[in-house]
């Protein structure tokens, strides 16, 4: 069964303090791994997508990887406006639906 | 640009009463996904429209629940008979489709509580 997991489920930092979101998964086929960034009542906003091992991609403080088994976020010296849960998802090479995990909750303290 | 909008944003309804959750995708986005997302939960697929194919209902909970896609544009997504488990926030995504990997963007999502 395709499964995702994200860990911690809950992550406080201070700012400025660097750390990395984890994301495990296992699917039949992977076409796609997707980063997302949500913020409380609003839609998850599109950060990244990731391809094959080995990639990596960046944008601002973040950095994302991926491996054949999993994906992390890094966050170098993060901000207050930082916070949000970060959601990963993969998406199957016949393409369509997301299968997202629980996400994770980023606090970033001043 | 315009973005994926949705509405109403917020709607409280009585249990056993239908609903409909409306959906406007981006312009030119020929791809039309819903999802469900309850508290504490992560983001559950429900349903998925690609141009005339016939769409993927294979994460619709229950018989109550069904979609349309009018025109290849807006969609409605119907629950008939609400329970108080389907308090959740619905959202709608929309994306290209190709050969390419497309990534999926969302709308703010409509808050259906059930009384």
């Amino acid at each position: 069964e395709d499964q995702v997991t994200q860990s911690p489920e809950a992550l406080r930092l201070q700012e400025g303090e660097s750390s990395s979101l984890n994301c495990s998964y296992t699917v039949s086929g992977l076409r796609g791994l997707f980063w997302y960034r949500q913020d409380p009542g609003k839609g998850p906003e599109f950060l990244f997508t990731l391809y094959s091992a080995g990639e990596e991609k960046e944008k601002e403080r973040l950095k994302a990887t991926l491996t054949k088994k999993e994906s992390f976020l890094h966050i170098t010296a993060p901000k207050p406006e930082d916070s949000a849960t970060y959601l990963c998802a993969v998406q199957q090479k016949r393409g369509g639906k997301l299968i997202f995990g629980q996400g994770t909750e980023l606090s970033v303290k001043p | 640009g315009a973005g994926v909008s949705q509405s109403p944003s917020n709607k409280v309804t009585e249990k056993g009463k239908d609903v409909e959750l409306r959906c406007d995708p981006i312009s030119g986005h020929t791809a039309l996904y819903w999802y469900r997302q309850s508290l504490g939960q992560g983001l559950e697929f429900l349903i998925y429209f690609q141009g005339n194919s016939a769409p993927d209902k294979s994460g619709l909970p229950s018989d109550r629940f069904s979609a349309e896609r009018t025109g290849g544009s807006v969609s409605t997504l119907t629950i008939q008979r609400t329970q108080q488990e389907d308090s959740a926030v619905y959202l709608c995504a929309s994306s290209l489709v190709g050969e390419f990997i497309y990534e999926q963007y969302f709308g703010p999502g409509t808050r259906l509580t059930v009384t």
